[in-house]
């Protein structure tokens, strides 16, 4: 059983029009973080979450935490081909799990000219 | 750079043999990841460090696979006799602060079972 499910699980779109990638999870966490990873790299921290109703920007990038802090989105505004990537979403500390990461099944994104 | 380094970046081995991947974390981190990724899927955890003290392996972890980290500082992970399904990237990452989501992860090192 999969605890965080992000979609949708691919993405193809041209420059310049806006995105929205949601991840829900069957659990709660202590903090929900956003990472983009690119071919051969590691995951790179974006954003992290904490209250239930959280809305953090990051220039196009527009993260929200649903109240029940079980569901995230992040919302790419006016995309561009630097945006392509995996986009993945993780839990920290979940209750009873220990102090690991936990990540979502992954989104990713391709912004064409 | 004062990154987390990995190494190998690549392995390509032939089915049975044992392989070992370092990592060297970011110099003041005190925990210590390792994950595994299969192409476009996200990271799956294997086991994490504190210090020197290996505090939590993922049933993914089976027999054949051990993780050490002597001196607190950099890790091993190994792999023995090798399977065709252990071909994957395995990434390490370390964590400054305790308690929180936010780690840094290295490259990778990616593995190839012939």
């Amino acid at each position: 059983t999969q605890l965080l499910e992000q979609s949708p699980q691919f993405l193809s779109i041209q420059e310049g029009e806006n995105l929205t990638v949601y991840c829900n999870s069957s659990s709660v966490f202590s903090s929900l973080q956003w990472y983009r990873q690119e071919p051969g790299e590691g995951p790179v921290l974006l954003v992290t979450v904490v209250t239930g109703g959280e809305v953090k920007k990051l220039k196009r990038l527009t993260f929200q935490f649903g109240d029940a802090r079980k569901d995230s989105s992040l919302h790419i505004t006016a995309a561009q081909p630097g945006d392509t990537g995996l986009y993945l979403c993780a839990g920290f500390g979940l209750t009873g799990g220990g102090n690991k990461l936990t990540f979502g099944t992954g989104t990713q994104l391709k912004v064409e000219l | 750079d004062t990154g987390v380094s990995q190494n190998p970046r690549h392995k390509i081995t032939k089915r049975g043999q044992n392989v070992t991947f370092r990592c060297d974390p970011i110099s003041e981190h005190n925990r210590l990841y390792w994950y595994r990724q299969t192409l476009g899927q996200g990271p799956e955890f294997l086991t994490y460090f504190q210090n020197e003290a290996q505090l939590e392996k993922s049933r993914l972890l089976s027999d054949r696979f051990s993780a050490e980290r002597p001196k607190g500082s950099f890790s091993t992970l190994e792999i023995q006799r090798t399977e065709q399904g252990d071909s994957a990237m395995y990434l390490c990452a370390s964590q400054g602060q305790e308690n929180t989501g936010e780690l840094f992860f290295g490259e990778g090192s990616r593995l190839t079972v012939l």
